[in-house]
């Protein structure tokens, strides 16, 4: 049966198409934001950041969009691969320095070949 | 480069028996995180280091859990009568100063029976 706490949001995709996970954030006062990648076993991986000077950044086959007005943040990623298959997160500073970050609940990607 | 290491990778103990957790950070990284993340999580701060001194400790949740950085570069975690609710994994992060990208470890994942 599914153990408590495991209520993540889920995307399933096929290989080469492309992903949308989005993340809301509560603190209108953030101006930084980042995306982590975290697969099974392994600690959370910087993926791509954001500042609230700019509304995209794209990296290699990533591209995040950030809306301030709704308080919205997605990650798009291009040309989806198995190898994408992790659980990512979006994350903001917590506190009055970028130390204390500030984690969101999380989407599963799944990408099947 | 080597990454962020932590050890042990797994730690099973009994309730009421004291547990330190240790982390190496990225050579020539001044700052240092703790994060504990249960299952179906995201990572939720604890402290975090900038040099030896404790930068922001806001996120211990008792005076069970303690940590410590005396050189500026290894750090330990220290959890007294350690409770069944403390089974989670322990993340390490570090980073050049807190402005920069954290990297992660591995993890420690403690289970108290």
């Amino acid at each position: 049966g599914e153990s408590v706490g495991l209520h993540l949001p889920t995307l399933s995709v096929q290989e080469g198409d492309n992903s949308i996970i989005n993340c809301a954030y509560s603190n209108s006062a953030s101006d930084y934001f980042i995306w982590y990648k975290q697969e099974s076993g392994k600690g959370p991986q910087f993926i791509i950041d954001i500042r609230s000077n700019m509304d995209k950044r794209q990296g290699q086959r990533v591209t995040v969009l950030l809306n301030k007005t709704v308080k919205h943040l997605s990650l798009q990623i291009a040309a989806t691969q198995p190898g994408d298959s992790a659980v990512y997160f979006c994350a903001e500073p917590g506190g009055t320095s970028y130390g204390k970050l500030t984690f969101g609940q999380g989407t599963i990607l799944t990408v099947h070949p | 480069g080597a990454g962020v290491s932590q050890t042990p990778s797994n730690k099973v103990t009994e309730k009421g028996k004291y547990v330190e957790l240790r982390c190496d950070p990225i050579s020539g990284h001044t700052a240092l995180y703790w994060y504990r993340q249960s299952l179906g999580q995201g990572p939720e701060f604890l402290i975090y280091f900038q040099g030896t001194g404790a930068a922001d400790d806001s996120g211990l949740p008792n005076d069970r859990f303690f940590a410590v950085r005396p050189e500026g570069s290894v750090s330990t975690l220290k959890i007294q009568r350690t409770e069944r609710g403390d089974s989670a994994v322990y993340l390490c992060a570090s980073s050049f100063t807190p402005d920069y990208e954290q990297y992660f470890g591995p993890g420690t994942r403690l289970t108290v029976t």
